[in-house]
């Protein structure tokens, strides 16, 4: 299965919204994870089962979607959010596919 | 709390070999699969191989099948990744994950910070 995300780069200023998408190539249900990741950082788990908020995770970071296309949203966006963000099916056991990443500035 | 510590990453000539080990503290290590992630530097994210909690299941990705091995040792909670033939393309970031609580499919709560594997002459 590929993952595909789009943008590859999105510029928001602080406060404002985020919309990241990410296609499945074919159908993962609901098996799909989102993770952030800064430089020099392991990735965080913000979303599992496309839209269960991670122990931890501020309420801003929500998920959606089913089937081949999922939206990770982040509602306000804030200096500290700036990373990239991965996609990730677990539906097709036992490989998982990531997505290429979206990265997200602040502008 | 839960800590997962990768070592054994250096600089290997292609084809030689090398053996990765995951050190996992603060959970019941034989109860969780544990995975294996890697990313090329300045790349994305690449899943590489899955063992079972039992060890009775090992998968790998079609670009190591063969030529990696992935085992555990849950006496001393660790997981260790053996790799021969290796190629400049698995120059990366080796990180052992495991699936949140416990199940066959999810997202990863835990991640090592990594291992660099450089493959080079």
């Amino acid at each position: 299965i590929v993952m595909t995300q789009s943008p590859a780069t999105l510029s928001v200023s602080p406060g404002e919204r985020a919309t990241l998408s990410c296609r499945a190539s074919q159908s993962v249900s609901s098996n799909l994870a989102w993770y952030q990741q800064k430089p020099g950082q392991a990735p965080r788990l913000l979303i599992s089962d496309a839209s269960t908020r991670a122990t931890g995770i501020p309420y801003r970071f929500s998920g959606s979607g089913s089937g081949t296309e999922f939206t990770l949203t982040i509602s306000s966006l804030q200096s500290e959010d700036s990373a990239v963000y991965y996609c990730q099916q677990y539906n097709n056991w036992p490989t998982w596919t990531f997505g290429q990443g979206t990265k997200v500035e602040i502008k | 709390q839960v800590q997962l510590v990768e070592f054994g990453g250096g600089v290997v000539q292609p084809g030689r070999s090398l053996r990765l080990s995951c050190a996992a503290s603060g959970f019941t290590f034989s109860s969780y699969a544990m995975h294996w992630v890697r990313q090329a530097p300045g790349k994305g994210l690449e899943w590489v191989a899955v063992m079972s909690y039992d060890g009775s299941k090992k998968y790998y990705a079609d670009s190591v099948k063969g030529r990696f091995t992935i085992s555990r040792d849950d006496s001393k909670n660790t997981l260790f990744l053996q790799m021969n033939s290796l190629r400049p393309e698995d120059t990366a970031v080796y990180s052992c994950a495991r699936v949140g609580g416990g199940r066959v499919r999810g997202g990863y709560d835990y991640w090592g910070q990594g291992t660099l594997v450089t493959v080079s002459s």
